[in-house]
């Protein structure tokens, strides 16, 4: 079945640094959207993309989904310790009922050294 | 602002009990989802519900079960606990059709001894 493929699954970045993480479909997907989960909460979510090539910002997190629409892209500019947290991608997947539901990634744990 | 309630935070439960998990979301939802989130395994959907009473597996539903009565309310039923059933369990609903956001609960961490 369709698998969302984060990488890396970890990263360790110094404030201030950018750092970019990676999501890989094995199929097409209709839309992408991204979560964050900080420490000892839940996954809230962050942004979609839909069209291909699309490209979303949202202060310093730049999003992007693939031409292809099989991979996705999340860029964050200046590290901050407020961005620590694990960040999940989702795609869309239809089951074999019909339905449509996320199919998230293992996410990436950001950890920040102030 | 859509709210998912879980009803326990934190809950401890001997091997070979019953287990319900239970979930209200108050936003009018019709899909809603069980998640259990592992170290280094993401979030693995355990079961959903896209209707009342309508109910369909996931990717890991052995030893669990649903229940759908009310559409604000999905619960999450663990037959018999074992101990592989430790776990950060998540409950999430979203409106149809689900290409739009999900909206999760806090978690409900269950620990089985």
């Amino acid at each position: 079945g369709q698998q969302v493929m984060q990488i890396p699954q970890y990263q360790h970045v110094q404030e201030g640094e950018d750092f970019t993480t990676y999501c890989n479909s094995s199929t097409t997907l209709s839309n992408i959207q991204w979560y964050k989960q900080r420490p000892g909460g839940h996954p809230v979510f962050l942004i979609q993309l839909v069209k291909s090539g699309e490209v979303k910002k949202q202060k310093r997190l730049t999003f992007q989904f693939g031409e292809a629409k099989k991979n996705s892209s999340l860029h964050i500019t200046a590290t901050q310790t407020t961005d620590v947290g694990t960040y999940f991608c989702a795609g869309q997947r239809v089951t074999q009922g019909g339905s449509e539901k996320l199919v998230f990634g293992k996410g990436m744990k950001l950890t920040v050294n102030p | 602002d859509v709210k998912v309630t879980q009803s326990s935070r934190y809950l401890v439960k001997r091997t070979g009990e019953k287990v319900f998990l239970e979930c209200v979301q108050d936003m009018d939802h019709e899909n809603m989802f069980w998640y259990r989130q592992d170290p280094g395994l993401g979030l693995r959907l355990i079961y959903f519900s896209y209707d009342v009473k309508m109910k369909e597996k996931g990717d890991i539903p052995e030893g669990y079960s649903v229940s759908r009565e009310k559409k604000e309310r999905f619960s999450l039923i663990l037959e018999s606990a074992s101990t592989n059933q430790t776990s950060m369990y998540l409950c999430a609903s979203s409106p149809y059709p689900s290409r739009v956001s999900y909206t999760f609960g806090s978690g409900t961490r269950l620990t089985v001894v």
